[in-house]
């Protein structure tokens, strides 16, 4: 069965320290997307980054990365340089579904982050 | 360009009820997921449509019932609501449909079961 794990459901960071964020995942798809999204309090999903099975470079953009294993099937977030706009939860998601046609995406527990000052 | 669109953001029904939840993709996208997200859980898949025609369903019962339109905006509907389904329900467009596509989100309706 397709499963996304978040092992952190809460995290603390000191203000300009860098945080990880855990994800593993399990698929038995061999062309499948990873994606981290911040959710504020408002509730809106904002996407953060993106990873396909099949890049060989970890994806970066701007204070995030993504730090992809994919024979240990991780995919865990780095925040360099937290902020305090930064205190949130956060979600890891797989996206799949090629074989089938039929492609939806999971996503993890979460994990809130809080960034103090 | 205006990002995914939600309406309405609140809503308050009773139980045994109909809801009618709408969406607007972000221009050019021909793709619309549905996600139902319970208060401290994380999104469960719904629902995805790609041209017009569903693609993708979750573990939902059929009281829900989606439908995309010639514009590629999309309704999510729910027949005799429980008090089970108050959460936020949040619609996702994208490009494609492919596992690579990126899903931008809307704001989310916020549906309450008395």
């Amino acid at each position: 069965a397709q499963k996304i794990t978040q092992t952190q459901p809460g995290m603390f960071v000191q203000e300009k320290e860098a945080v990880t964020l855990d994800c593993t995942y399990d698929t038995s798809d061999q062309s499948y997307g990873l994606f981290w999204y911040k959710q504020p309090s408002s509730g809106e999903m904002i996407f953060l980054i993106y990873q396909g099975s099949y890049d060989e470079q970890n994806a970066t953009e701007g204070r995030y990365s993504l730090n992809f294993q994919k024979a240990r099937k991780s995919a865990n977030l780095v925040i360099s340089a937290s902020q305090l706009g930064d205190s949130a939860m956060y979600f890891c998601a797989m996206r799949e579904g090629a074989n089938t046609g039929g492609f939806k995406t999971i996503f993890g527990a979460g994990t809130r982050l809080f960034v103090k000052a | 360009d205006a990002g995914v669109t939600q309406s309405p953001t609140h809503l308050i029904k009773t139980r045994g009820q109909h809801v009618t939840l709408r969406c607007s993709p972000i221009s050019g996208h021909k793709s619309v997921s549905w996600y139902q997200q319970v208060l401290g859980q994380g999104p469960q898949f719904i629902f995805q449509y790609y041209e017009k025609e569903e693609r993708g369903r979750g573990n939902f019962p059929d009281r829900f019932s989606a439908r995309q339109f010639p514009n590629y905006s999309s309704e999510l509907n729910v027949n005799a609501l429980l008090l089970g389904d108050s959460a936020l329900y949040l619609c996702a467009s994208s490009l494609e449909r492919t596992s690579t596509d990126t899903q931008y989100f809307g704001p989310g309706t916020r549906l309450t079961v008395l």
